[in-house]
């Protein structure tokens, strides 16, 4: 059973535009959730996270949203840059550890 | 500051050989410490964490096992590796208490043949 899920695979956004990624989950208890960001071949970087008594938190061109009552917190990138090209992994924290999601792939084209 | 190495980089090897990973991490005590696989296409999957020497948990029945015989030492291993096990291995760190933020390592790409 897959807690933490993101149904896109992928997305394609113009450079300059708005970039929205989705991440549903399961668990009520998961009170911490974080994106990583992830270049081919490279480990996983840290974002931004935010905490359920938050619905927002902003750390310049990154803003992530959490809606508790849908389980749903989406990341928005504005403006989206070619460098943002990678694939983004949501995660929620458990009982000592992370559980991530599958991955959504990022192309901002130029 | 602290941070987080793994080797080798790359790695290839016959099936039915052994496999021995390592991370290590610098500037910081007492971690929790995880080892995770991304197979091609696919998400993060965590194989094992540690909060201190000796205790490893496995979160998934397989063909490897972890060890952590110093406290800024992790060690991801096999006897006899599979297909199967091709992957990118991934090691990551937290401060104690489980719900920090993990820092991840560079990776290995295992490619088994």
């Amino acid at each position: 059973d897959q807690q933490v899920k993101q149904n896109s695979p992928s997305l394609s956004v113009q450079e300059g535009r708005i970039s929205i990624l989705n991440c549903d989950y399961t668990n009520s208890m998961f009170d911490y959730f974080l994106w990583y960001k992830k270049y081919p071949a490279e480990g996983p970087t840290f974002l931004i996270s935010i905490s359920s008594i938050k619905d927002k938190n902003e750390d310049g061109r990154f803003t992530v949203f959490l809606n508790k009552s849908a389980k749903h917190l989406s990341l928005h990138i504005v403006p989206s840059q070619p460098g943002d090209s990678a694939v983004y992994f949501c995660a929620a924290s458990g009982p000592g550890k992370l559980i991530f999601g599958q991955g959504t792939e990022l192309s901002v084209k130029p | 500051s602290q941070t987080i190495h793994q080797w080798p980089a790359t790695l290839v090897q016959p099936v039915g050989s052994p496999l021995s990973l390592e991370c290590t991490v610098e500037g910081t005590s007492n971690p929790n410490l995880y080892w995770y696989r991304q197979a091609a296409g696919r998400g993060l999957q965590l194989l094992f964490y540690s909060v201190g020497i000796g205790q490893i948990s496995s979160e998934v029945p397989q063909n490897l096992s972890a060890s952590r015989p110093q406290d800024r030492q992790f060690i991801l291993s096999s006897k006899k590796l599979l297909l199967s096990d091709s992957g990118f291995y991934l090691c990551a760190w937290n401060l104690p208490g489980g719900r920090e933020t993990q820092y991840f390592g560079p990776g290995t790409r295992l490619l088994v043949l």
